[in-house]
């Protein structure tokens, strides 16, 4: 089992559009989570952290269900701009950052 | 605002030849990180340094790799000979240590990449 897994995607979704990504992560010892995006050929950025009560940002919304070990993000009234890639990554408590392979998002006019 | 710097943008080698790829980590930070990403693939960690030490390798970072603080603002990597299969982006990233927080959502701070192409 992969350590950190993803959706596949693409995700193509039109402007105004609810899209929804999810993440499993396999070890339970896993202790901080967070979404980061990432551009064509660009560095990765980030986009929030994914705390134990959920968290909310904006038109961005992550989820954290430790039992089930899995991760979400909630786009809401999806603008062109946030077409990237969406990046799942778990800290187990020490240095290493294990990403996921990513979630492509195209949002179209 | 303050960013992470790398040098090259682009380096081209031949195999077996020795890369130093160079970055400039945001001036209050006291961590420092490698990663690669081969095109198409994910992100992968290499390493983390931590007052003038590694403090976490992957099994991606073997002999051939090593890290250095040669100054106070310059973290290198360097690959003592390359393969074909070095060719990736490397990214660079840091993060501060905050003062009561807890280390483990420190954001990291990634650089734009150097593009390693070995042929």
């Amino acid at each position: 089992r992969k350590e950190v897994e993803q959706d596949p995607g693409p995700f193509n979704v039109p402007e105004g559009a609810t899209v929804a990504f999810n993440c499993t992560y396999s070890n339970s010892a896993s202790q901080s989570f967070f979404w980061y995006r990432q551009d064509c050929r660009k560095e990765p950025k980030l986009l929030m952290s994914v705390y134990s009560s959920g968290n909310e940002d904006g038109r961005f919304t992550a989820q954290l269900n430790r039992a089930s070990q899995y991760i979400s993000l909630l786009i809401r009234d999806s603008k062109l701009s946030d077409s990237a890639t969406y990046l799942c990554v778990v800290k187990t408590g020490g240095f290493k950052t294990i990403f996921g392979a990513g979630t492509r998002l195209f949002v179209k006019a | 605002e303050p960013e992470v710097t790398q040098t090259p943008s682009h380096q081209v080698t031949q195999m077996g030849q020795e890369v130093i790829l160079r970055c400039v980590p945001i001036s209050n930070h006291l961590y420092f990180y490698w990663y690669r990403q081969i095109l198409g693939q994910k992100v992968e960690f290499l390493v983390s340094f931590y007052n003038n030490e590694i403090s976490e390798k992957s099994e991606i970072f073997d002999d051939q790799f090593s890290v250095e603080r040669p100054d106070g603002s310059n973290f290198t990597l360097k690959i003592r000979s390359t393969k074909l299969e070095d060719s990736a982006m490397y990214f660079c990233a840091s993060s501060e240590a905050l003062l009561g927080g807890p280390l483990l959502y420190n954001e990291q701070f990634f650089g734009p990449g150097t593009r390693l192409t070995v042929l």
